[in-house]
């Protein structure tokens, strides 16, 4: 089956500007989780989807949203971007039950803000 | 909330020598746990994982072992070869900051460098 999607693969924005990055998930997956890596500081949560539900949210600021539609598609938001938002952005979809929490990955969508 | 160590941040290793990598949780929600692979310029993927309710599990050349009443868990690479070359993450379970239950933080990882 079809892995994880997301577009656009690359995008460069600038410092003040907002975007909007999606993310396909695996058919029959509920759960969509949204990552951003740097060097620096490995894979940080954002927040997770679970049946157009946030279900759990990371320690980032306001400016970062998200939602779920109903079949399960994800969007992530970021508002008034900065420089340090520039980052490869990860999405991961699972079943998200108890049972099956292994997560796969999409390609990701590398950010770049000057 | 959150208390995840991994160590070591990074591993340089002889081929076909064992690399061993642990992660320390603090937060006992979940019974699962979980090692991914990122090579690079590629996304992670899941290697192996384990329940709670044995203490070991291995693949082939990987295992993973885990301490509950230590609250560690760790990844063992034996007859390492180039292409494990790569980040390796532990995902520990952990307790949202508002009380929610998950599997869905990642420790900082760990960069193995295998030398042939």
């Amino acid at each position: 089956k079809a892995g994880v999607t997301q577009t656009p693969r690359y995008l460069i924005k600038t410092r003040g500007q907002q975007v909007t990055l999606s993310c396909s998930p695996i058919s029959g997956h509920r759960s969509v989780s949204w990552y951003q890596q740097t060097p620096g500081q490995g894979l940080q949560f954002l927040f997770e989807y679970f049946s157009e539900t946030q279900r759990n949210k990371g320690n980032f600021p306001g400016r970062f949203s998200g939602r779920q539609f109903s079949n399960s598609r994800s969007e992530m938001n970021v508002s008034t971007l900065e420089l340090g938002d520039s980052a490869l952005y990860l999405c991961a979809s699972s079943r998200g039950d108890r049972d099956t929490l292994e997560q796969y990955f999409g390609p990701g969508t590398r950010l770049t803000v000057t | 909330g959150e208390n995840v160590e991994q160590h070591p941040s990074t591993l340089s290793v002889q081929e076909g020598d064992s690399a061993v990598i642990k992660c320390t949780y603090s937060d006992s929600a979940s019974n699962y746990f979980p090692w991914y692979k990122q090579e690079l310029g590629k996304r992670p993927q899941l290697i192996i994982d384990i329940r709670s309710n044995v203490g070991e599990k291995k693949d082939q050349r990987i295992a993973v072992t885990l301490n509950k009443t230590a609250k560690h868990f760790s990844l063992h690479i034996t007859e390492t070869q180039p292409e494990d070359s790569a980040v390796y993450f532990c995902q520990p379970p952990h307790l949202n900051y508002g009380g929610s239950q998950g599997n869905l933080i990642f420790g900082k990882g760990t960069k193995l460098s295998v030398k042939p």
